[in-house]
Protein backbone atom coordinates (compact mmCIF):
# COMPACT_ATOMS: atom_id res chain seq x y z
CA UNK A 1 0.00 0.00 0.00
CA UNK A 2 1.64 3.73 -1.19
CA UNK A 3 2.15 5.44 2.05
CA UNK A 4 3.73 8.43 3.12
CA UNK A 5 4.52 9.26 7.02
CA UNK A 6 6.36 12.00 8.46
CA UNK A 7 7.92 12.97 11.65
CA UNK A 8 8.27 14.51 13.98
CA UNK A 9 4.34 15.19 14.37
CA UNK A 10 5.12 18.52 16.19
CA UNK A 11 8.31 20.50 16.48
CA UNK A 12 9.32 23.40 18.36
CA UNK A 13 12.71 25.19 17.96
CA UNK A 14 14.00 28.63 19.01
CA UNK A 15 14.55 31.59 16.75
CA UNK A 16 17.88 30.46 15.51
CA UNK A 17 17.91 26.58 16.05
CA UNK A 18 18.67 24.93 12.86
CA UNK A 19 16.50 21.25 12.57
CA UNK A 20 15.52 18.43 10.13
CA UNK A 21 12.12 17.51 9.35
CA UNK A 22 11.20 13.82 7.65
CA UNK A 23 9.46 12.65 5.10
CA UNK A 24 9.53 8.95 4.52
CA UNK A 25 7.48 7.19 1.61
CA UNK A 26 6.64 3.63 0.55
CA UNK A 27 5.08 3.65 -3.08
CA UNK A 28 4.71 1.53 -5.95
CA UNK A 29 5.94 4.14 -8.34
CA UNK A 30 7.11 7.63 -7.80
CA UNK A 31 6.60 10.19 -10.21
CA UNK A 32 7.75 13.63 -8.00
CA UNK A 33 7.99 14.35 -4.09
CA UNK A 34 6.25 17.92 -2.93
CA UNK A 35 6.92 19.65 -0.31
CA UNK A 36 4.26 22.67 0.84
CA UNK A 37 3.88 25.02 4.18
CA UNK A 38 0.61 25.17 5.36
CA UNK A 39 -0.93 28.50 7.48
CA UNK A 40 -3.92 27.99 10.05
CA UNK A 41 -7.22 28.81 8.01
CA UNK A 42 -5.42 28.26 4.54
CA UNK A 43 -4.62 26.13 1.81
CA UNK A 44 -1.60 24.45 1.52
CA UNK A 45 1.36 26.27 -0.56
CA UNK A 46 3.85 24.43 -2.99
CA UNK A 47 7.79 24.70 -1.70
CA UNK A 48 9.39 22.47 -3.46
CA UNK A 49 9.15 19.58 -6.07
CA UNK A 50 12.13 16.80 -5.83
CA UNK A 51 12.45 14.09 -8.49
CA UNK A 52 15.41 12.10 -8.37
CA UNK A 53 17.38 10.48 -5.41
CA UNK A 54 20.55 13.08 -4.65
CA UNK A 55 18.34 15.91 -5.90
CA UNK A 56 18.38 19.03 -3.61
CA UNK A 57 16.14 22.04 -3.86
CA UNK A 58 16.84 25.68 -1.65
CA UNK A 59 14.38 28.51 -1.14
CA UNK A 60 15.71 31.04 1.88
CA UNK A 61 16.33 28.81 5.10
CA UNK A 62 14.83 25.74 3.61
CA UNK A 63 16.78 23.20 1.68
CA UNK A 64 15.00 19.85 0.63
CA UNK A 65 16.72 16.77 -0.20
CA UNK A 66 15.42 13.58 -1.62
CA UNK A 67 16.58 9.43 -1.30
CA UNK A 68 15.14 6.68 -2.54
CA UNK A 69 13.17 5.68 0.32
CA UNK A 70 13.15 9.68 2.42
CA UNK A 71 13.18 13.54 1.79
CA UNK A 72 14.74 16.19 4.37
CA UNK A 73 13.54 19.42 4.71
CA UNK A 74 16.59 20.92 6.14
CA UNK A 75 15.69 24.63 8.07
CA UNK A 76 18.59 27.07 9.03
CA UNK A 77 18.09 29.28 11.27
CA UNK A 78 14.62 29.59 11.17
CA UNK A 79 12.53 32.57 12.62
CA UNK A 80 9.03 32.91 14.20
CA UNK A 81 7.58 33.11 10.54
CA UNK A 82 8.46 29.75 9.63
CA UNK A 83 5.51 28.66 11.85
CA UNK A 84 3.77 26.21 9.87
CA UNK A 85 2.59 22.74 9.27
CA UNK A 86 5.03 21.22 6.72
CA UNK A 87 3.27 18.82 4.39
CA UNK A 88 5.24 16.30 2.06
CA UNK A 89 3.25 14.73 -0.97
CA UNK A 90 4.06 12.03 -3.59
CA UNK A 91 2.47 11.59 -6.73
CA UNK A 92 2.57 8.44 -8.01
CA UNK A 93 3.48 6.91 -11.04
CA UNK A 94 0.89 6.33 -13.54
CA UNK A 95 -1.49 7.85 -11.83
CA UNK A 96 -2.83 11.83 -11.48
CA UNK A 97 -3.05 11.15 -7.99
CA UNK A 98 -1.08 12.25 -4.58
CA UNK A 99 -0.71 11.31 -1.44
CA UNK A 100 -0.32 13.50 1.56
CA UNK A 101 1.86 12.81 4.55
CA UNK A 102 -0.26 13.98 7.80
CA UNK A 103 2.39 16.77 8.39
CA UNK A 104 4.87 18.63 10.87
CA UNK A 105 3.51 21.29 12.82
CA UNK A 106 6.54 23.52 13.46
CA UNK A 107 6.41 26.37 16.04
CA UNK A 108 9.73 28.74 16.15
CA UNK A 109 9.90 30.78 19.42
CA UNK A 110 11.31 34.50 19.77
CA UNK B 1 -2.83 35.68 -11.78
CA UNK B 2 -5.72 35.09 -9.74
CA UNK B 3 -5.12 31.72 -7.62
CA UNK B 4 -7.78 29.59 -7.16
CA UNK B 5 -11.29 30.17 -5.41
CA UNK B 6 -13.09 28.29 -3.33
CA UNK B 7 -16.61 28.76 -2.79
CA UNK B 8 -18.28 28.97 -0.03
CA UNK B 9 -15.74 29.62 2.53
CA UNK B 10 -17.74 28.45 5.59
CA UNK B 11 -20.79 26.31 6.33
CA UNK B 12 -23.13 24.63 8.06
CA UNK B 13 -25.19 21.65 7.37
CA UNK B 14 -27.09 19.08 9.42
CA UNK B 15 -27.26 15.18 8.46
CA UNK B 16 -28.65 14.00 5.89
CA UNK B 17 -28.56 17.39 3.82
CA UNK B 18 -26.44 17.20 0.87
CA UNK B 19 -23.99 19.70 -0.10
CA UNK B 20 -22.27 21.48 -3.14
CA UNK B 21 -18.71 23.34 -3.14
CA UNK B 22 -17.36 25.54 -5.85
CA UNK B 23 -13.50 25.48 -7.31
CA UNK B 24 -12.58 27.87 -10.04
CA UNK B 25 -8.95 27.21 -11.11
CA UNK B 26 -6.28 29.21 -12.06
CA UNK B 27 -6.11 30.61 -15.28
CA UNK B 28 -5.11 28.15 -18.23
CA UNK B 29 -4.93 25.40 -16.08
CA UNK B 30 -7.06 22.14 -16.79
CA UNK B 31 -6.35 19.61 -13.79
CA UNK B 32 -8.49 20.09 -11.35
CA UNK B 33 -8.66 17.50 -7.67
CA UNK B 34 -10.18 17.69 -4.34
CA UNK B 35 -9.00 16.82 -1.22
CA UNK B 36 -10.68 16.19 2.28
CA UNK B 37 -8.43 17.51 5.42
CA UNK B 38 -9.22 16.32 8.58
CA UNK B 39 -7.09 16.51 11.87
CA UNK B 40 -6.80 12.84 11.98
CA UNK B 41 -6.63 11.82 8.63
CA UNK B 42 -4.74 15.14 6.95
CA UNK B 43 -5.53 15.20 3.13
CA UNK B 44 -7.40 12.64 1.70
CA UNK B 45 -7.74 12.30 -2.25
CA UNK B 46 -11.03 12.97 -3.58
CA UNK B 47 -11.21 12.77 -7.21
CA UNK B 48 -9.18 14.62 -10.18
CA UNK B 49 -10.09 15.65 -13.05
CA UNK B 50 -8.93 16.86 -16.33
CA UNK B 51 -11.22 18.39 -19.60
CA UNK B 52 -14.00 17.69 -17.69
CA UNK B 53 -12.92 13.96 -17.31
CA UNK B 54 -12.65 12.06 -14.12
CA UNK B 55 -9.20 10.28 -14.50
CA UNK B 56 -8.77 9.45 -10.49
CA UNK B 57 -10.65 8.57 -7.61
CA UNK B 58 -9.97 7.89 -3.89
CA UNK B 59 -11.11 6.01 -1.51
CA UNK B 60 -14.75 7.56 -0.49
CA UNK B 61 -18.17 6.31 -1.06
CA UNK B 62 -20.36 6.92 -4.23
CA UNK B 63 -21.86 9.87 -2.06
CA UNK B 64 -18.71 11.94 -3.14
CA UNK B 65 -18.86 13.45 -6.47
CA UNK B 66 -17.79 16.23 -8.69
CA UNK B 67 -18.18 17.24 -12.32
CA UNK B 68 -16.01 19.37 -14.05
CA UNK B 69 -16.90 21.99 -16.75
CA UNK B 70 -15.99 23.46 -20.27
CA UNK B 71 -14.18 26.42 -18.77
CA UNK B 72 -12.20 24.25 -16.43
CA UNK B 73 -14.52 25.38 -12.77
CA UNK B 74 -15.35 22.31 -11.01
CA UNK B 75 -18.15 20.97 -8.60
CA UNK B 76 -17.57 18.88 -6.06
CA UNK B 77 -21.22 17.19 -3.71
CA UNK B 78 -21.77 15.11 -1.06
CA UNK B 79 -25.37 13.96 -0.53
CA UNK B 80 -26.40 12.72 2.64
CA UNK B 81 -24.15 14.09 4.45
CA UNK B 82 -23.00 12.19 7.33
CA UNK B 83 -21.39 14.16 11.31
CA UNK B 84 -17.99 12.79 10.00
CA UNK B 85 -17.92 14.56 6.78
CA UNK B 86 -17.08 17.43 8.50
CA UNK B 87 -13.93 18.70 7.62
CA UNK B 88 -11.75 21.25 5.21
CA UNK B 89 -12.48 20.61 1.53
CA UNK B 90 -9.72 21.52 -0.78
CA UNK B 91 -9.40 22.18 -4.21
CA UNK B 92 -6.28 22.19 -6.27
CA UNK B 93 -5.49 23.14 -9.69
CA UNK B 94 -2.56 22.41 -12.09
CA UNK B 95 -0.82 23.01 -15.18
CA UNK B 96 0.12 19.30 -15.03
CA UNK B 97 3.39 17.82 -16.80
CA UNK B 98 3.23 18.81 -20.00
CA UNK B 99 5.60 21.97 -21.36
CA UNK B 100 8.42 21.73 -18.67
CA UNK B 101 5.62 21.91 -15.57
CA UNK B 102 6.36 19.96 -12.68
CA UNK B 103 2.95 19.06 -11.35
CA UNK B 104 2.78 21.15 -8.63
CA UNK B 105 -0.75 21.85 -7.14
CA UNK B 106 -2.02 24.73 -5.90
CA UNK B 107 -4.68 24.83 -3.60
CA UNK B 108 -7.13 27.41 -3.11
CA UNK B 109 -8.00 28.28 0.92
CA UNK B 110 -10.77 25.78 1.56
CA UNK B 111 -14.67 25.39 2.27
CA UNK B 112 -15.12 24.60 5.53
CA UNK B 113 -17.67 22.02 6.27
CA UNK B 114 -19.77 21.33 9.87
CA UNK B 115 -22.37 19.00 10.04
CA UNK B 116 -24.10 18.89 13.34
Amino acid sequence: EDQVTQSPEALRLQEGESSSLNCSYTVSGLRGLFWYRQDPGKGPEFLFTLYSAGEEKEKERLKATLTKKESFLHITAPKPEDSATYLCAVRISGTYKYIFGTGTRLKVLA
Amino acid sequence: KAGVTQTPRYLIKTRGQQVTLSCSPISGHRSVSWYQQTPGQGLQFLFEYFSETQRNKGNFPGRFSGRQFSNSRSEMNVSTLELGDSALYLCASSAGLAGGNTGELFFGEGSRLTVL
